[in-house]
């Protein structure tokens, strides 16, 4: 499978816990986003990278939230101390450097935080 | 600042029906313009794109899109609808971040 991936797919984690997402771009794209998704809502931009330099955040991306590529391949989503308000689905996506070609989206990680 | 706005939540048709979902954008610059679609347990996917030149274009499963530059808008359209074309469909635009519209549900019975 040459596409997304993303891990875990679901996460549930009781309020004020650290949780931590993976994605897997597809190999030979070096730019990678980050959304988040709730119900009802199409996906809101929060970060995005190309290679291992992020160079564009949400103001939806607080202070609790942080995301890494360090080796610019595999991209990690750290959201610290948790709320009720961070539940959504995390979806990542990744695309060439021509903007032009669109994004690929994985499945996304869906957290629900208690 | 860049924002994607679809007309319509939820679009109930009948096979074999004719399917126009709006999308318009607000954004002054040059523009990339994407529909994307989302089957029920799915990811999303690409379904067509458009970045210069004819200003119809055609996508996956006989979907296609107009871009009318004085509207601000990239409306899709299909023919005639299938069962399986019972999905949710966003819009987006693309500069260095893409700005998706909230979805219109399709379902076809």
């Amino acid at each position: 499978d040459t596409g997304v991936s993303q891990d875990p797919r679901h996460k549930i984690t009781k309020r004020g816990q650290n949780v931590t997402f993976r994605c897997d771009p597809i190999s030979e794209h070096n730019r990678l986003y980050w959304y988040r998704q709730t119900l009802g809502q199409g996906p809101e931009f929060l970060t995005y990278f190309q290679n291992e330099a992020q160079l564009e955040k949400s103001r939806l991306l607080s202070d609790r939230f942080s995301a890494e590529r360090p080796k610019g391949s595999f991209s990690t989503l750290e959201i610290q101390r948790t709320e009720q308000g961070d539940s959504a689905m995390y979806l990542c996506a990744s695309s060439p450097q021509d903007r032009t070609q669109g994004q690929y989206f994985g499945p996304g990680t869906r957290l629900t935080v208690t | 600042a860049q924002s994607v706005s679809q007309h319509n939540h939820h679009v109930i048709l009948s096979e074999a029906a004719s399917l126009e979902l709006g999308c318009n954008y607000s954004y002054g610059g040059t523009v990339n313009l994407f529909w994307y679609v989302q089957y029920p347990g799915q990811h999303l996917q690409l379904l067509l794109k458009y970045f210069s030149g004819d200003p119809l274009v055609k996508g996956i499963k006989g979907f296609e899109a107009e871009f009318i530059k004085s509207k601000f808008s990239f409306n899709l359209r299909k023919p005639s609808v299938q069962w399986s074309d019972t999905a949710e469909y966003f819009c987006a635009v693309n500069n260095n971040d893409m700005r998706f519209g909230a979805g219109t549900r399709l379902t076809v019975k």
